[in-house]
C-alpha cells in the first residue's frame, strides 16, 4: 500500500512568491492533517480536513496560507506571498480515525521549503 | 516556556548499549504520550504510545511516563545501527484533536557499529 505522498519534496522560492504544496493521502483515510516544522523549532498543528470539510484550522499562521481538499482526497497548501518566516519543512500526515490513539496518523515525507 | 522540552542531543552510543531518551513537559493535563522515529528524509513514524502513567514495552522499547514529574522517557535495550534517527516525543491532553499536540525538538541518536 502507498504511503502519505508529498509534491515537490524541495521548493526555493523568492519572498512574494507563490508556493502550492501537494499532499496525498494514504487511500481511504478521511483525516488529513498539515504541520510545519520551522528549522530548529518543534513540529507544530497547522490544519485537520476530515473529507473535504476543515475540521480545525486554528494552527494557520495567518491568512497568507490556504488549504484546499477538494473531493476529500489530494489536498493542496497555498502560501500567498511566501515570507522568509514561513521557511521549513511542511508535514502532511493522514488517518482513517481522527482518534490518533486508536490510530496511527501516517506522516509523509514533508516537503522543504526555503523562501529567500 | 514550552509546553514540551527534549534535549536535541546529538546523542552516540556503541552498538549494544541501553539508549535513554527523555521529554519533560508543563502541561499536567497531558494524558495521551507517543514517541516518534524519523529518519533522515522521511516523515516522523509513530514507535509507541500510552495512555497516562506506567510502562509500555515493545521488543527493545520501553516507554516509561512519570505524570508527578511531568517526564516521559523511551528506552532502547541492545540498540542498532538502524535505530540511528531522530526521536520525537509528542504528547496532548485530548484524543481526537491535532492543535492539541505538542511535539519536542527531537533527539538525534547515532549507533555506532
Amino acid at each position: 500500500e502507498a504511503g502519505v505522498t508529498q509534491f515537490p519534496s524541495h521548493s526555493v522560492i523568492e519572498k512574494g512568491q507563490t508556493v502550492t504544496l501537494r499532499c496525498d493521502p494514504i487511500s481511504g483515510h478521511d483525516n488529513l492533517y498539515w504541520y510545519r516544522r520551522v528549522m530548529g523549532k518543534e513540529i507544530k498543528f497547522l490544519l485537520h480536513f476530515v473529507k473535504e470539510s476543515k475540521q480545525d484550522e486554528s494552527g494557520m499562521p495567518n491568512n497568507r496560507f490556504l488549504a484546499e481538499r477538494t473531493g476529500g482526497t489530494y489536498s493542496t497548501l497555498k502560501v500567498q506571498p511566501a515570507e522568509l518566516e514561513d521557511s521549513g519543512v511542511y508535514f502532511c500526515a493522514s488517518s482513517q480515525s481522527a482518534s490518533f490513539y486508536q490510530e496511527t496518523q501516517y506522516f509523509g515525507p514533508g516537503t522543504r521549503l526555503l523562501v529567500l | 516556556q514550552k509546553e514540551v522540552e527534549q534535549d536535541p542531543g546529538p546523542l552516540s552510543v556503541p552498538e549494544g548499549a541501553i539508549v535513554s531518551l527523555n521529554c519533560t513537559y508543563s502541561n499536567s493535563a497531558f494524558q495521551y504520550f507517543m514517541w516518534y522515529r524519523q529518519y533522515s528524509r522521511k516523515g516522523p513514524e509513530l514507535l509507541m504510545y500510552t495512555y497516562s502513567s506506567g510502562n509500555k514495552e515493545d521488543g527493545r522499547f520501553t516507554a516509561q511516563v512519570d505524570k508527578s514529574s511531568k517526564y516521559i522517557s523511551l528506552f532502547i535495550r541492545d540498540s542498532q545501527p538502524s535505530d540511528s534517527a531522530t526521536y520525537l516525543c509528542a504528547m496532548s491532553a485530548q484524543e481526537n484533536t491535532g492543535n492539541q499536540f505538542y511535539f519536542g525538538t527531537g533527539t538525534s541518536l547515532t549507533v555506532i557499529p
